[in-house]
């Protein structure tokens, strides 16, 4: 049963720390996403690959977030130095643009709470 | 800027009581719309895509339908497992990935 992971399910970290979440897209999804979740903003964009280069990075902070591809297996975010206002749930989603449905299939999210 | 809004943020039902969740969008050139489920603690989980008006799914006790401005997610005689926060999500011409409404939380009682 195929489905995307997450690493680490929840983190626990202190102001000013760094934080980086990790993702495994469903093996020869070309598309990976990066979602943000808070009962406030409901989900959001953060970051979108295709074929691993970034196409659209716009919703991120760029001073303190980072996403990358090293390879097609993996997918990192990084967050230097967090804030309290990142505390939200990271959804990683991966995709292939050309199946029927163009579906995203979500990753259990990682929960962050930044102190 | 493309936009969805969802209604109503939350439902109560009876089992057995149908009803319909509604997602107004605003888009230019819609490429897809979609309709998610998400269960407490866990990431969102695809039901449908609908490409054009008038287009129609059905999924188990579900039905989603389409028109040039919103979409509706039916729920025939639901169960309490039926209970979840139901997303929807829109895909623009000029879009690169997928905008949500805020969701409907579903509660059906027993």
């Amino acid at each position: 049963d195929a489905r995307v992971t997450q690493t680490p399910r929840h983190k626990v970290t202190e102001m000013g720390q760094e934080v980086t979440m990790r993702c495994q897209p469903i093996l020869g999804h070309n598309t990976v996403f990066w979602y943000r979740q808070t009962m406030m903003q409901g989900l959001e964009l953060l970051a979108y690959f295709r074929n691993r280069a970034p196409l659209d990075d716009s919703g991120m902070p760029k001073d303190r977030f980072s996403a990358e591809m090293p390879d097609a297996t993996l997918a990192t975010l990084k967050i230097q130095p967090s804030e309290p206002r990142d505390s939200a749930v990271y959804f990683c989603a991966s995709g292939l643009p050309l199946s029927g449905d163009n579906e995203q299939f979500f990753g259990p999210g990682t929960r962050l709470t930044v102190l | 800027e493309d936009q969805v809004t969802q209604s109503p943020e939350a439902l109560r039902l009876q089992e057995g009581e149908s009803s319909s969740l509604n997602c107004s969008y605003t888009v230019s050139g819609l490429r897809g719309l979609f309709w998610y489920r998400q269960d407490p603690g866990k990431g969102p989980e695809f039901l449908f895509t609908l490409y054009s008006a008038g287009e129609e799914k059905e999924k188990e006790r579900l039905k989603a339908t389409l028109t040039k401005k919103e979409s509706f997610l039916h729920i025939t005689a639901p169960k309490p497992e039926d209970s979840a926060t139901y997303l929807c999500a829109v895909l623009g011409q000029a879009g690169t990935a997928l905008i949500f409404g805020k969701g409907t939380t579903l509660s059906v009682s027993s």
